[in-house]
This record gives structure tokens, sequence and C-alpha cells, in this order.
């Protein structure tokens, strides 16, 4: 059963400490998108990948925030310094090219404090 | 630019209650649209879909009409389930060049009453 696997599921830390979420997309999908979930802001598109390359990460700070891709198999979201308002859960999906639906894993949540 | 906009929740329903939650987008381009569904603690998943005007999604009960006309993707169901509690999401998407927008409306909390 093809998934998208996230890990860590849940991640407290300290404010100032560097985050790292990692992501495996579904095996022969060249899209990947990182999300973020508020309560209050919804679902936010972070940044969006196709064939490793970053073509969209215009709704990510960049000052803290950075996504890449090392190779086909992982996508990593990277936080430093982590903030408080950072808390959210931040998910992972994957796709094919064209009009077709994203493959959501579960999330990462996480909690700065 | 693309946007989706859904009925305001949280919606509170009796089981077996008919279920209707709104939802109008704009979009330049012609987009496929879609319906995703959030279990608590889960990621979204894909509920149905519609990828051309008069399309018709359907899948567990619910369905929705591509309706280009009122730009407008509905979801319908005739009898709710107490299972069917969830966040709904509606979201289009639409490929420009080499990138591809796919935008979510802002959800609808649902909640089944036995």
């Amino acid at each position: 059963d093809a998934r998208v696997t996230q890990t860590p599921r849940d991640k407290v830390t300290e404010m100032g400490q560097e985050v790292t979420m990692r992501c495996q997309p579904i095996l022969g999908h060249n899209t990947v998108f990182w999300y973020r979930q508020t309560m209050k802001q919804g679902l936010e598109l972070l940044a969006y990948f196709r064939n490793r390359a970053p073509l969209d990460d215009s709704g990510m700070p960049k000052d803290r925030f950075s996504a890449e891709m090392p190779d086909a198999t992982l996508a990593t979201l990277k936080i430093q310094p982590s903030e408080p308002r950072d808390s959210a859960v931040y998910f992972c999906a994957s796709g094919l090219p064209g009009n077709t639906e994203a493959f959501f894993g579960q999330g990462t949540r996480l909690t700065v404090v | 630019g693309d946007s989706v906009t859904q009925m305001e929740g949280p919606v509170t329903l009796s089981e077996e209650a008919f279920l209707t939650i709104n939802c109008t987008y704009t979009a330049t381009g012609y987009p496929s649209l879609f319906w995703y569904v959030q279990y608590p603690g889960e990621g979204l998943q894909l509920l149905l879909k519609a990828t051309k005007a008069d399309d018709k999604g359907s899948n567990k009960g619910f369905e929705a009409t591509y309706r280009k006309e009122t730009t407008s993707f509905h979801l319908e169901k005739g009898s709710v389930q107490v299972s069917d509690s969830a966040v709904y999401f509606c979201a289009l998407s639409v490929t420009s060049g080499s990138a591809r927008q796919l935008t979510f409306g802002s959800g609808t909390q649902l909640t089944v009453l036995p």
C-alpha cells in the first residue's frame, strides 16, 4: 500500500532550536508539496517541488525555513531557529504531473515552547 | 489569483440527515476540483474529484458536480453517518507552465450525532 511517510509524527522543542522534518514521497511521484496547518490560517502551501527542483516556495518564511530534496526519496523541511508561532501540523504531499490529486502524509505535529 | 471559498462551519447534523457543503471557486485556466476529508489526527485523504465541467465525482455515498456556469462544486450526501464526522476541504488544481497550483478552502468541520 503506497503512502507518503513523514517523520517524526510529533516533535516538541524549545524556542531557538533547529527542527528537521522528513518526508518520503510515494515511489514514482515527482511532485512534492509542504503544507502547514493551523487553526487560524488553515492549510498554507509552504513549498512545491517538481523533479526535486523548487518551483514555488513563496509561502515560506525565508529567514528561518528551508526546504530541500536531497534525492527523489527524501524531502526535508528545516526551521532554524524555531519560534512558538511555528507550532502547527506540517504536511507533506506527493503527486504526479498534471491535474491529479495530491497524496498526503499523516503530518508532523510541531510544538515550540 | 486562484481561490476556493467554502461554507463556514461547524456543521452539526443528526444521523441519516442530508448533507450539503457549499464550495465555489475562482481560477484562471481549467481547474480540476477535489474534495478531501481529514479525520482526527490524520492527513488529508482524497474523497472525490472532477476534472472537467459537468463531471460528477462520487465516493462512499458523497457526490459533487463540477458546475462551470456557477463556478461551484458542492458536496452532498443523502444520509450521513456518525463515521462521516471529519473536516472536509474543497480544493482546486491548475497547471500553469511547469508549476501546478493546488489551492484549498478553509475546511468545514462536520459533526454527526447518533
